[in-house]
C-alpha cells in the first residue's frame, strides 16, 4: 500500500552541525507535508510544513525541501544544538475533492541525536 | 489558551477490560483526530470526527474500537475487551478547520497498557 518512509532510523550530528533528515514518500497524490518533531513521551510537534506547488520553505534554523519528482522530502536543521534530540516524522496529506482532508500518514520516523 | 489535554496520561487495563480514552480539543477547535502509535513506529490514523459526526473512521479497528466527540465534553476513544496487542500510546489531535495544518495541535497521548 501508499506509505511514508525514511531512509534511516537514526541520525547522530555533532552540535553546532547542520543535520539533514530525509523521508520518500509514494503517494503522488499527496498535497501537503508536514515535519513533526517528537520528544520522548510527548506528542508530536509540528516544526515546518510545505505544500506540493512549493519546493522549499525555510523556518527558523529549519528548512524543508520538496521533489516531487522523486517523491523525496528532506528537513534541514541548522547549527543543531542539545534541544533537537528527538525523533523526527514526516507526515503526507492527500486533500480531496471536498476541498479537506482526512487524516495523516506518518514515516516511522529518525532519532536524531546531538553529540556534544 | 490550554493545549489539546488527554486523560488519563497512563491506563492499564487487564485482558477483557474496556478502556476509555479522553481528550478535550483546544478552544475554539472543532476538529478531532485520534491516532496510534506502536513503540518505535508512527504514529496510524485511525478516526476523525467533528461534533456529534464521524467523518473518517477507515484507520479503526472493525471490532471493539469505537469514537464519538459529543456535542459537549471531550472526544471519547472506547477499547473494549482489550488485548496486549491494544498496547499503545494514543494521541489526539485538534484543529479549528479539516485538514492537519499549522493550526492544528497534538495532545501529550494516552499510553495504554494491557496486562
Amino acid at each position: 500500500g501508499e506509505s511514508v518512509g525514511l531512509h534511516l532510523p537514526t541520525l547522530s550530528v555533532q552540535e553546532g552541525d547542520n543535520s539533514i533528515i530525509n523521508c520518500a514518500y509514494s503517494n503522488s497524490a499527496s498535497d501537503y507535508f508536514i515535519w513533526y518533531k517528537q520528544e520522548s513521551g510527548k506528542g508530536p510537534q509540528f516544526i515546518i510544513d510545505i505544500r506540493s506547488n512549493m519546493d522549499k520553505r525555510q523556518g527558523q534554523r529549519v528548512t524543508v525541501l520538496l521533489n516531487k519528482t522523486v517523491k523525496h522530502l528532506s528537513l534541514q536543521i541548522a547549527a543543531t544544538q542539545p534541544g533537537d534530540s528527538a525523533v523526527y516524522f514526516c507526515a503526507e496529506e492527500e486533500w480531496n475533492s471536498g476541498g479537506g482532508a482526512d487524516g495523516l500518514t506518518f514515516g516511522k520516523g529518525t532519532h536524531l541525536i546531538i553529540q556534544p | 489558551n490550554a493545549g489539546v489535554m488527554q486523560n488519563p496520561r497512563h491506563l492499564v487495563r487487564r485482558r477483557g477490560q474496556e478502556a476509555r480514552l479522553r481528550c478535550s480539543p483546544m478552544k475554539g477547535h472543532s476538529h478531532v483526530y485520534w491516532y496510534r502509535q506502536l513503540p518505535e513506529e508512527g504514529l496510524k490514523f485511525m478516526v476523525y470526527l467533528q461534533k456529534e459526526n464521524i467523518i473518517d473512521e477507515s484507520g479503526m479497528p472493525k471490532e471493539r474500537f469505537s469514537a464519538e466527540f459529543p456535542k459537549e465534553g471531550p472526544s471519547i476513544l472506547r477499547i473494549q475487551q482489550v488485548v496486549r496487542g491494544d498496547s499503545a500510546a494514543y494521541f489526539c489531535a485538534s484543529s479549528p478547520g479539516r485538514g492537519m495544518n499549522t493550526e492544528a495541535f497534538f495532545g501529550q497521548g494516552t499510553r495504554l497498557t494491557v496486562v
